[in-house]
């Protein structure tokens, strides 16, 4: 079946730090999402990216749908205290749309 | 705009009991999904109502299901529990047309402990 592959599956990071993290899939997705979730909440939408090249930003968020469209990444800029919590990939085949295929999420810690 | 209800958000059960978790999407919002997230296994994708109707399914025993009401109100149900039930699960619901279409918003989630 899909599968995500995200890496890394933790980071612990001095604030004010930027972050990197990515995900490679073997199979096409039409849709590539990045999710943060803090503990005891469900995940939450940070960046949808819906065209293969597309760089989307939202603050000091930026994330890329990779051209070959089997691979997304996400870049946190300037790392701040409540950027802690894990991130989590997910991709979506169009005819698909409530099912996604989710990373095993990256846990980053930040020290202020 | 409320968001994503789910009910109970905590619930203890035995082995071989049953238990039916309760969401209440959006407004607006007609599809309804249902994921499973497990320390082992991560988040994976249950099934997907939309109109009353299921419209996708992951790969669970028929142990799990679910359906929708016409205001768009959704329920999964597991029976006969097994102790790798545990876990958390996540509803999430979303558009199907217009701006924002297919964007999942995710409810915190009903924990599940099966002892």
């Amino acid at each position: 079946g899909q599968q995500l592959n995200q890496s890394p599956q933790s980071m612990f990071i001095q604030e004010g730090e930027d972050v990197s993290m990515n995900c490679t899939s073997s199979s096409i997705f039409n849709t590539w999402l990045w999710y943060k979730q803090d503990p005891g909440e469900g995940p939450v939408l940070l960046i949808a990216l819906y065209k293969a090249g597309e760089l989307t930003s939202n603050g000091r968020l930026t994330a890329q749908f990779g051209i070959t469209r089997k691979d997304s990444f996400l870049n946190i800029s300037a790392s701040i205290p409540s950027d802690v919590g894990i991130y989590f990939c997910a991709g979506r085949v169009d005819n698909q749309g409530g099912k996604l295929i989710f990373g095993q999420g990256t846990e980053l810690s930040v020290k202020p | 705009k409320a968001g994503v209800t789910q009910t109970p958000r905590y619930l203890i059960k035995t082995r071989g009991q049953q238990v039916t978790l309760s969401c209440s999407p959006i407004s607006g919002h007609r599809s309804v999904s249902w994921y499973q997230q497990t320390p082992g296994q991560g988040l994976q994708f249950l099934f997907e109502y939309f109109s009353e109707t299921q419209r996708n399914k992951g790969n669970f025993p028929g142990r799990f299901s679910g359906r929708q009401f016409s205001n768009s109100r959704s329920e999964m149900n597991v029976s006969t529990l097994e102790l790798g039930d545990s876990a958390l699960y996540l509803c999430a619901s979303s558009k199907t047309g217009g701006a924002g279409a297919n964007v999942l918003t995710f409810g915190a989630g009903s924990r599940l402990t099966v002892l």
